[in-house]
């Protein structure tokens, strides 16, 4: 059974930079993986972030980006703000169908 | 503007099968797969399956293989997802997701609680 990874929690301070990163059981993550990125606030809705690795929705706000870091998909969040507060979730592509990853708690303190 | 509209909640006793409907507007409805995720109370969100409007053809999880089915009504822009032998551990949030090119799940359904208790 393939599973992908995230960080349980991080927590970074208002204006720093935090990355989130998402691994594969299968092995190195690439782009053929089509790595996606979704943000969920309590008692939301997921709201899609990041797409194919680096592409932004025309609501993603400029201080989020997505890349290949290390043989995983990557999150990186400068400037944090407090309302980055959130569990934000990872998505693979494995041929077959799609396989998210646990989710990351991301606290801003 | 994209817009996928879910049926209201649902309480269901173990062992029965549950309906959940999307409705989608502000784009053409055979363009874009709809795909569905599902995400237990306090738990992390689950790829159920996917079904291509256009034609009708679907692609299911393993997990969900035999218990799940996913049919559209292209004349009211409408997808159903089916689920059947419901277990308690199916109590979850159940969203549609529009993937606009592969892995851009870009609009989703606003959720549908399913409930499974006896």
């Amino acid at each position: 059974q393939t599973v992908v990874t995230q960080e349980p929690s991080l927590t970074v301070s208002p204006g720093g930079t935090v990355t989130l990163t998402c691994a594969s059981s299968t092995g190195a993550v690439t782009s053929d993986y089509y790595p996606s990125w979704f943000q969920q606030k309590p008692g939301q809705t997921p709201r899609a972030l990041i797409y194919s690795t680096n592409n932004k929705h025309s609501w993603t706000p400029a201080r989020f980006s997505g890349s290949l870091l290390g043989g995983k998909a990557a999150l990186t969040l400068s400037g944090v703000q407090p309302e980055d507060e959130a569990e934000y979730s990872c998505l693979l592509f494995y041929g077959g169908g799609w396989v998210f990853g646990g989710g990351t708690k991301l606290t801003v303190l | 503007q994209v817009q996928l509209v879910q049926s209201g909640a649902e309480v269901k006793r173990p062992g029965a099968s549950v309906r959940v409907s999307c409705k989608a507007s502000g784009y053409t409805f055979t363009s874009n797969h709809i795909n569905w995720v599902r995400q237990a109370p306090g738990q992390g969100l689950e790829w159920m399956g996917t079904i291509d409007p256009n034609n009708g053809a679907t692609n299911y999880a393993r997990k969900f293989r035999g218990t799940i089915t996913m049919t559209r009504d292209t004349s009211t822009s409408t997808v159903y997802m089916d689920l059947s032998s419901l277990r308690s551990e199916d109590t979850a949030f159940y969203y549609c997701v529009r993937e606009v090119v592969t892995g851009d799940f870009d609009y989703w359904g606003q959720g549908t609680l399913v409930t499974v208790s006896s």
